[in-house]
């Protein structure tokens, strides 16, 4: 199975803010990799797909790079409802791994 | 709108089953295959399987085979995760979650776009 690898675990920030958390995949995933976003008592939420598509609905602050192994989701003028648990996820090669997630909070 | 609709949260012995259902409203039941995803607490999404509402197929992670079954009732537009010998280990929220996929202009990516609202499985003596 591909193992992906998120950083950092955690992250503090204040509403205004710029972060990034980044995802690294063991194996080449070309642009096969999604982002969502999971708040505590919800459904998680597609936010971006294919590496740097924003899933429509979701604010144009949120935005995906990377290819072949590295990946970014960069979130700028942080929001109070921004704060959750972001998860990347591989859909190259079966079964569609996820990493272990980046709390992001004030 | 677009919605999964999950049954109710499950308290399980070890060795028992369990089956989870989820109702799909908002769209055609038959177009979009359903998948599964667990979660433990603090743990990542661990993917279990796939179903292909429209001829009923089905694809399963290794190691969940031989201990989950996925189906359908079109007539409903329900789908169903019946997982077996259940231990402590499975106690979990369980998700099904709606797989689309995107033409980007070069490729068909695929992602989960529409997720259910989970139903959490303890498996407890």
């Amino acid at each position: 199975d591909i193992q992906m690898t998120q950083s950092p675990s955690s992250l503090s920030a204040s509403v205004g803010d710029r972060v990034t958390i980044t995802c690294r995949a063991d194996q080449f995933v070309r642009t096969f990799l999604n982002w969502y976003q999971h708040k505590s008592g919800s459904a998680p939420k597609l936010i971006i797909y294919a590496a740097s598509t924003l899933q429509s609905g979701v604010p144009s602050r949120f935005s995906g790079s990377g290819s072949g192994t590295d990946f970014a989701l960069t979130i700028t003028n942080l929001q109070p409802e921004d704060f959750a648990t972001y998860y990347c996820q591989q859909s190259s090669r079966s079964p569609h791994t996820f990493g272990q997630g980046t709390r992001l909070e004030i | 709108q677009v919605q999964l609709e999950q049954s109710g949260a499950e308290v399980k012995k070890p060795g028992a089953s369990v089956k989870v259902s989820c109702k799909a409203s908002g769209y055609s039941f038959s177009s979009f295959d359903i998948n599964w995803v667990r979660q433990a607490t603090g743990q990542r999404p661990e993917w279990v399987g796939w179903l292909n509402p429209n001829n009923g197929n089905t694809g399963y992670a290794q190691k969940f085979q031989g201990r989950v079954s996925m189906t359908r009732d079109t007539s409903t537009s329900t789908a169903y995760m019946e997982l077996n010998s259940l231990r402590s280990e499975d106690t979990a929220i369980y998700y099904c979650v709606r797989h689309s996929d995107f033409w980007t202009g070069s490729y068909n990516h695929d992602a989960f776009d529409v997720w259910g609202q989970g139903t959490l499985v303890t498996v407890s003596s």
